[in-house]
């Protein structure tokens, strides 16, 4: 099993710009997340969803749009891309705890 | 609301010393408590879980630690590191089962241990 697979692995985007960074899981897991970490700040929620079509804000959302069609794919898109959504992005996923995360998307705004 | 704080950003230790990482929570709920370990360039991979029962909890790679409700504490330890270990460490609370948060997790701001030779 590959777990949570998240792609790309790398991005740099000009201001303005918009992308989807894809992720994936094959646990077959209700729960799935999105966090960005910034250096000494640790995670801090985007999105999460409890199902396929079911999303909702975490602690900071703006800028940034999620949707869950099926089970497996949870993609995060940003439609205007600024230079504070420079981060590394992590998706995860959890059935009971804990959460499995992926590799990360760092993804840089010029 | 729940909140996470790591008391030390950066720990430095030599090789075949005890470490000690802290993590102290606040919440108004019953909590989860979670320790998870990045390496460079990687994800987050899990240490160690505390959801119910014993509140000495043992993990991979070695580590361990204790739940103390009374001090709201979660402190990470290990009797001798390896050079290995050098990593970034998370500790991390959920609300536990029944809560309306369930599986959100709120990160520390995350320790850097560092062991030298």
């Amino acid at each position: 099993n590959a777990g949570v697979t998240q792609t790309p692995k790398f991005r740099i985007l000009k201001i303005g710009q918009s992308m989807t960074l894809q992720c994936t899981q094959d646990m077959n897991h209700n729960y799935m997340y999105w966090y960005r970490q910034d250096p000494g700040m640790g995670l801090k929620l985007i999105y999460y969803s409890v199902g396929a079509g079911i999303t909702d804000k975490g602690e900071v959302p703006n800028g940034y749009n999620v949707s869950r069609s099926t089970t497996e794919d949870f993609p995060l898109r940003l439609e205007l891309a600024a230079p504070s959504q420079t981060s590394v992005y992590f998706c995860a996923s959890s059935g009971n705890q804990p959460q499995h995360f992926g590799d990360g998307t760092r993804l840089s705004i010029l | 609301a729940q909140s996470v704080t790591q008391l030390d950003s950066q720990v430095p230790v030599f090789e075949e010393a005890p470490v000690e990482l802290r993590c102290n929570y606040s919440s108004s709920v019953s909590v989860y408590l979670f320790w998870y370990v990045q390496y460079p360039n990687q994800g987050l991979q899990l240490l160690l879980k505390y959801l119910s029962g014993s509140t000495l909890v043992k993990g991979i790679n070695g580590f361990e630690a204790e739940f103390n409700k009374s001090q709201t504490s979660f402190h990470l330890r290990k009797p001798s590191v390896h050079i290995s270990d050098t990593a970034e460490y998370f500790c991390a609370v959920s609300p536990g089962a029944g809560g309306t948060s369930y599986g959100k997790l709120t990160f520390g701001q995350g320790t850097i241990l560092t062991v030298h030779p």
